[in-house]
């Protein structure tokens, strides 16, 4: 069955200090991946997307996430994390073939990101 | 400005009431989504629609009802038979290739 892990369910980073969070996958075929990251109360915002190619994906607010099919992993890195980051981030990954589409978003269960001053 | 919008923000349900969760959409996209978020779940699917008059159960479809008259808009009915309706209800439309969901502001729905 598709699936996705987000083993961190919290993470504390200080400000300026660099940021990985970990997400892997299960999924038979070549996997559509995202992240996205979602603020108290908010809806979720798309950071980055990989679909095939390069397997380092930049995104938005300085992220990037890196594709590695050996270890069905699509981690998300900062190198120098701000304040404004504190949020809750979902890696998900897109599966389905209805009408040869990808039809449905498979989440993980999130990572709470704190950061201290 | 092309976007989704949700509403109500906050939506306060008594016992035995339907109720119904607005989305609307002027992205011009073909396929929509309702999800539904509890505290340490993620996301959950419950119905989506790839195109209009056409819809399909998700994971946790029972106790949900939805329509698709038009492109715009897939309301989200939380029916009487949801008995656990207190949640963070979020909509999404999918854009063709390459194809990736954008969300909505979400709707917080409360029991009374």
């Amino acid at each position: 069955a598709q699936s996705v892990t987000q083993p961190d369910i919290h993470i504390t980073v200080s400000e300026g200090a660099s940021l990985e969070l970990r997400c892997n996958y299960s999924y038979g075929a070549t996997p559509y991946l995202f992240w996205y990251v979602q603020s108290p109360g908010q809806g979720l915002q798309l950071l980055l997307k990989y679909f095939s190619g390069d397997t380092l994906v930049q995104g938005i607010k300085g992220f990037e996430a890196e594709f590695k099919r050996s270890q069905s992993s699509f981690n998300l890195r900062k190198p120098s994390v701000h304040w404004s980051d504190a949020a809750e981030y979902f890696c998900a990954v897109g599966v389905g073939n209805y009408g040869g589409a990808t039809n449905k978003l498979i989440f993980g269960t999130g990572t709470l990101l704190a950061v201290q001053p | 400005d092309g976007g989704i919008t949700q509403s109500p923000k906050y939506l306060f349900r008594k016992e035995g009431q339907n109720v119904t969760l607005s989305c609307e959409q002027n992205l011009n996209h073909d396929a929509m989504y309702w999800y539904r978020q509890d505290p340490g779940q993620g996301l959950r699917l419950i119905y989506y629609s790839q195109i209009v008059n056409d819809f399909q159960k998700g994971d946790i479809a029972e106790g949900y009802s939805v329509s698709r008259e038009k492109k715009e808009s897939f309301p989200l009915t939380v029916t009487s038979a949801q008995k656990n309706p207190t949640a963070f209800y979020l909509c999404a439309s999918r854009s063709p290739f390459p194809e990736t969901q954008y969300f909505g502001p979400g709707t917080r729905l409360l029991v009374l």
